[in-house]
């Protein structure tokens, strides 16, 4: 059975820094690309980034690029979301997705499973 | 960036009838490999987004017949054949064709 276990949400200040944590089973995590979406209170879906399989390709949205970092271990099968310069707009649930498909280092065009999310609040 | 645009916002519907919900693309979501990604989440209140339909018109595993997916190139629709109680909840389209992804802005499926 395929779980997302989302952690290291919490209360923090503006200009502070956060490190969520994505750890994955029931899969075998190395093979496939993985995603962090977010929603903010009362709001609808907004992608953050993106990692392929090995790790070395990644993609972010314009709003979070240069303040977020998203790293995987495989070793580990954890996927991780540094986020630094946090701002109040980047208050939310974070979700971590998982890839459709085996692609690796490519992505299939979808994601199918999705975990229970981690709430991050930027707030003085 | 691609804007998904979804129609209705809100959805009122009774149980035992059809829903549908409409998806436009700010441009053509057909992939230069040939495919179309274009997939549906459901969101029950309190949960995560759960798919439904993958690359217009594929049902996810345990998904139920009574969901489809069609459409193409800008243009997409997610039918419910006969909404059920557990249906309520908010939908979502979303492209995964070009980065970065974008989501449509949801709509709500509610019971009369």
């Amino acid at each position: 059975e395929v779980q997302l276990l989302e952690s290291g949400g919490g209360l923090i200040q503006p200009g502070g820094s956060l490190r969520l944590s994505c750890a994955a089973s029931g899969f075998t995590f190395r093979n496939y690309a993985m995603t962090w979406v977010r929603q903010g209170p009362g709001k609808g879906l907004e992608w953050v980034s993106g990692i392929g399989g090995s790790g070395h390709t990644t993609y972010y949205a314009d709003s979070v690029k240069g303040r977020f970092t998203i790293s995987r271990d495989n070793s580990r099968s954890t996927l991780y979301l540094q986020m630094n310069k946090l701002r109040a707009a980047d208050t939310a649930v974070y979700y971590c997705a998982k890839d459709g498909l085996p692609f690796y280092d490519f992505w299939s065009g979808f994601t199918d499973y999705w975990g229970q999310g981690a709430l991050v609040v930027v707030s003085s | 960036d691609i804007v998904m645009t979804q129609t209705p916002l809100s959805s009122p519907v009774t149980l035992g009838q059809p829903a549908s919900i409409s998806c436009r693309s700010s441009q053509s979501l057909v992939h230069s490999d040939g495919n179309t990604y274009l997939s549906w989440l459901q969101q029950r209140p309190g949960q995560p987004p759960r798919l439904l339909i993958y690359k217009i018109s594929n049902r996810f595993s345990g998904v139920p017949n009574r969901f489809s997916g069609s459409g193409a190139g800008t243009e997409f629709t997610l039918k419910i054949s006969r909404v059920e109680a557990e249906d309520v909840g908010v939908y979502y389209c979303m492209q995964a064709t070009q980065f970065p992804w974008t989501f449509g802005h949801g709509t709500k499926v509610e019971i009369k």
